[in-house]
């Protein structure tokens, strides 16, 4: 199957600095990626759609300044957690779907874990 | 709007024995339905999916899913259940009048002893 890499794994950082976790689709192009949140033991909470060259649609109740999205091409989002406090603590997933599969199901990335101290 | 329910937390099985899995959803058009895996402080795993055709579909690791479009289940089977097979499980639904989006389910963790 497609192959989604996420970047960093794992990453500490101090309360009030800004965070950036790539997501590359390594063998497809994907006009739209997924970010997700997950918290302990619950299900994936979809934060925000990121689309190629416009901008994320966001979900009800997300920040947008919060969570910066950036699609600048056809095989990498970034999600920026910025001013991080220890409340955004949490494992963040993204996925993607081969631009011309729209039957397809979506690949995820391995997620990272951000912990704000 | 789309839902999935996944009524069980925790499914406990034996090595050897047969796992199920169930979900249920609810759509307003034709669903799209997934079956995703999670391992510890992992990203998840594509088992299987159903978008049209045979109600049963077969996917990776041994395991299948029946589309029941009269019950809106798509319960996870495995005819014998491994040690390995230890993990989170979420079901998913895309609704195709709904755009994009997927939709999962609370999961289940399934522990299967030796």
């Amino acid at each position: 199957g497609a192959v989604v890499s996420q970047h960093p794994s794992w990453v500490i950082c101090k309360s009030g600095t800004s965070v950036k976790i790539e997501c590359r689709s390594l063998d497809f192009q994907a006009t739209t990626m997924f970010w997700y949140r997950q918290f302990p033991k619950q299900s994936l909470m979809l934060m925000a759609t990121s689309n190629e060259g416009s901008k994320a649609t966001y979900e009800q109740g997300v920040e947008k300044d919060k969570f910066l999205i950036n699609h600048a091409s056809l095989t990498l989002s970034t999600l920026t957690v910025t001013s991080a406090h220890p409340e955004d603590s949490s494992f963040y997933i993204c996925s993607a779907r081969e631009s011309l599969a729209t039957t397809g199901e979506l690949f995820f990335g391995e997620g990272s874990r951000l912990t704000v101290l | 709007a789309q839902s999935v329910a996944q009524p069980e937390d925790q499914v406990n099985v034996a090595e050897g024995n047969p796992l199920t899995v169930k979900c249920t959803y609810s759509v307003s058009g034709n669903p799209y339905l997934f079956w995703y895996v999670q391992y510890p402080n992992r990203g998840l795993q594509f088992l299987l999916k159903y978008i049209t055709g045979d109600n049963l579909v077969k996917g990776s690791y041994g395991f299948e899913a029946e589309f029941n479009k009269s019950q809106t289940s798509f319960h996870l089977k495995k005819p014998s259940a491994l040690v390995s097979d230890s993990a989170l499980y979420f079901c998913a639904v895309r609704d195709m009048a709904a755009g994009n989006k997927l939709t999962f389910g609370g999961g289940t963790r399934v522990l299967v002893k030796p």
